[in-house]
């Protein structure tokens, strides 16, 4: 099994709607991360948290919300998805400070008609 | 914004030639980190660089770090047909504690 797991892998959708991505991860880390990757713009962070207490907004956070339900689960959610929402989004994990090596799940496509 | 941007943006080689790819980025940093992707794949960590390190080595990875010049560049000698793939730098700035990507370069090895 993957350390690292998200759900859906791929999810078509309608502007409007509300639609959630689940990650879970089983290396044990305290620091989970949700990023977005576009063409040509490589990875954008959305949130992070650095414990179940403990949630950050990234860069692009805007249009998204977060909940980190258990130390193993971070989910990301579209309150009502648009288009330009349409992207690859990543979760990914990691432990220490300085930010060390950080671990991928394999992506949730998502596509907002 | 991104704080990498690499250089160049593709770059297609034959099967046992050396690929080189460069990062630069704009803040001070605590340690800079290489990822290669395969298509539409998740991010795979290749090693990790810290700000008082000049030199690093994995395997057929060669990855160098001026922050001087706020750069970095990953050397894959002997390339293989397996290495076609998009590589990032990642940046660990200084009080962010977090890691921004760079916009990646996508390699193409020719078998």
């Amino acid at each position: 099994d993957a350390d690292v797991t998200q759900t859906p892998r791929n999810r078509i959708t309608k502007t409007g709607k509300r639609i959630m991505l689940e990650c879970s991860q089983t290396k044990g880390h305290d620091r989970m991360y949700w990023y977005r990757q576009d063409p040509g713009l490589g990875l954008r962070l959305i949130y992070y948290s650095f414990d179940v207490k403990d949630i950050n907004k990234g860069e692009i956070s805007d249009g998204y919300s977060v909940s980190r339900q258990a130390q193993a689960k971070f989910s990301l959610s579209l309150e009502s998805a648009i288009p330009n929402q349409t992207a690859l989004y990543f979760c990914a994990t990691g432990t220490g400070m300085p930010t060390g090596e950080l671990f991928f799940g394999e992506g949730s496509r998502l596509t907002v008609l | 914004s991104q704080q990498g941007e690499e250089d160049p943006q593709a770059l297609s080689i034959q099967e046992g030639e050396n690929a080189t790819m460069n990062c630069s980025y704009k803040t001070s940093i605590n340690n800079l980190q290489w990822y290669r992707q395969n298509s539409g794949r998740g991010l795979v960590h290749l090693i990790l660089i810290r700000s008082n390190e000049r030199e690093k080595h994995s395997g057929r990875l060669r990855v160098t770090l001026d922050t001087s010049k706020k750069s970095s560049s990953l050397l894959i000698t002997a390339s293989r047909a397996a290495d076609t793939a998009s590589y990032f730098c990642a940046t660990d700035r200084s009080g962010a504690n977090n890691l921004f990507f760079g916009t990646g370069t996508r390699l193409t090895v020719i078998p």
